[in-house]
């Protein structure tokens, strides 16, 4: 039963375009969810969180966005550059904190000169 | 800081050998995790340590086995290397970064049972 679902494989985006990337739940006790980057041959690494007390948070070029009622949450990427080519995954706890994670299968985002 | 470190890095085993993963993190944290990640699966969780002495079972922990040795180690064992345990294992610890909690990752060890 796969709890955090990523339905694209992949995503190709021209340079300085936006890029989103769209996570689903199905777990309605998930209260804390992050957004992780992962290059070939490293570990993950965190790009940015949010709490179900919110809809949005924002760092820089990125920006999550949650939906509870539609159980969906996505990151949204602005302007995308070629460094952002990686794999993303979206994860989520039932904690509050970033313990104890649920990871969906990532997305491939390729950005394109 | 190293953050996490995980050693080996790459591994070869025949099946039925065993070998210890190792991780240690230098961040003081309390938290530690090993997950596995398998081609169109995500991280899925072996195993994690909540604190020094504790450990608890993650959803996929059979056919291993772990050792919170001390605050900074945590090690996960394979007794008997099946090749259905090849995967990319990744050791990870809960911290604080910019306010925010979250999980750090060590590099990965890539573990191929023949």
């Amino acid at each position: 039963d796969q709890q955090v679902k990523q339905n694209s494989p992949s995503l190709s985006v021209q340079e300085g375009r936006i890029s989103i990337l769209n996570c689903d739940y199905t777990n309605s006790m998930f209260d804390y969810f992050l957004w992780y980057k992962k290059y070939p041959a490293e570990g993950p690494t965190f790009l940015i969180s949010i709490s179900s007390i919110k809809d949005k948070n924002e760092d820089g070029r990125f920006t999550v966005f949650l939906n509870k009622s539609a159980k969906h949450l996505s990151l949204h990427i602005v302007p995308s550059q070629p460094g952002d080519s990686a794999v993303y995954f979206c994860a989520a706890s039932v904690t509050g904190t970033a313990s104890k994670l649920t990871f969906g299968t990532g997305t491939r985002l390729q950005v394109t000169l | 800081n190293a953050g996490v470190t995980q050693t080996p890095k790459f591994q070869v085993l025949k099946t039925g050998q065993s070998m210890t993963l190792q991780c240690a993190q230098d961040m003081n944290h309390n938290s530690m995790y090993w997950y596995r990640q398998d081609p169109g699966m995500g991280l899925r969780l072996i195993y994690y340590s909540a604190s020094e002495g504790t450990t608890d079972k993650g959803e996929v922990p059979n056919g291993y086995n772990v050792s919170r040795l001390n605050k900074r180690e945590f090690s996960l064992r394979l007794e008997s290397a099946a090749p259905s345990q090849t995967s990319v294992y990744f050791c990870a610890s809960t911290g604080k970064r910019g306010g925010r909690e979250t999980q750090y990752f060590g590099p990965g060890t890539r573990l191929l049972v023949l």
